[in-house]
């Protein structure tokens, strides 16, 4: 069966400083990947996706980017952390994209100070 | 911007009443999704319905989508303690769009 990892599962990091998060997903392959951004009683806001290795789409352009260095993994980044970075951070893939169904890792609590 | 607009924003109800929500969106899609997600947790896919059918169950749950008013709702049925969580859908424009729209999401809260 297929699973999504997804860590560190909280981070508290100050203004300035670079950000590292990773999804691995197993069992699969050649999945789509998707980072997703969710602000505190809100909605999903999407950041990145990917329909493979080194092919990415951004859809918010901001201090954040996205890497697929291997099929099954998924690294949003930044250099330089800002206050308004702060958020909940979910990580999904789909192997179906007609239906587009997607599975969700377990998100990542930012806080940046 | 969201396309779905899920609402009500809250919802708070008693053990074995049922829960409806409602979702509407703007554009053309192919199917439309409801997720679950339980309080700083992932989102969970709950059921799906193409633009081409008007209603679905499984289990306590039924969907309707209206596509000439761009609309959907979500009714649980004999709600449980357990249901606590935000429901949101999400649409799904089809063909080389890879992209799932989510809306904002609604907290329904089942009181014991």
């Amino acid at each position: 069966s297929q699973t999504i990892h997804q860590w560190p599962a909280t981070l508290v990091q100050p203004v300035g400083s670079p950000l590292s998060l990773e999804c691995t997903v197993e069992g699969t392959s050649n999945p789509n990947l998707y980072w997703y951004r969710q602000a505190a009683g809100r909605g999903l806001q999407l950041l990145f996706y990917s329909v493979g290795i080194g092919q990415i789409s951004s859809e918010v352009p901001q201090n954040l980017s996205a890497s697929r260095p291997q099929d099954r993994q998924f690294i949003l980044s930044s250099k330089k952390l800002l206050l308004s970075d702060s958020g909940f951070y979910l990580c999904a893939w789909t192997k179906d994209s007609a239906r587009n169904i997607q599975y969700f890792g377990a998100g990542t609590r930012l806080s940046v100070l | 911007s969201q396309q779905g607009e899920e609402d009500p924003q809250a919802l708070s109800i008693q053990e074995g009443e049922n829960a409806t929500m409602n979702c509407s969106y703007k554009t053309s899609i192919n199917n439309l999704q409801w997720y679950r997600q339980n309080s700083g947790r992932g989102l969970v896919h709950l059921i799906l319905i193409r633009s081409n059918e008007r209603e679905k169950h499984s289990g306590r749950l039924r969907v309707t989508l209206d596509t000439s008013k761009k609309s959907s709702s979500l009714l649980i049925t004999a709600s449980r303690a357990a249901d606590t969580a935000s429901y949101f859908c999400a649409t799904n424009s089809g063909g080389s769009n890879y992209k799932l729209t989510f809306g904002k999401g609604t907290l329904l809260t089942v009181n014991p």
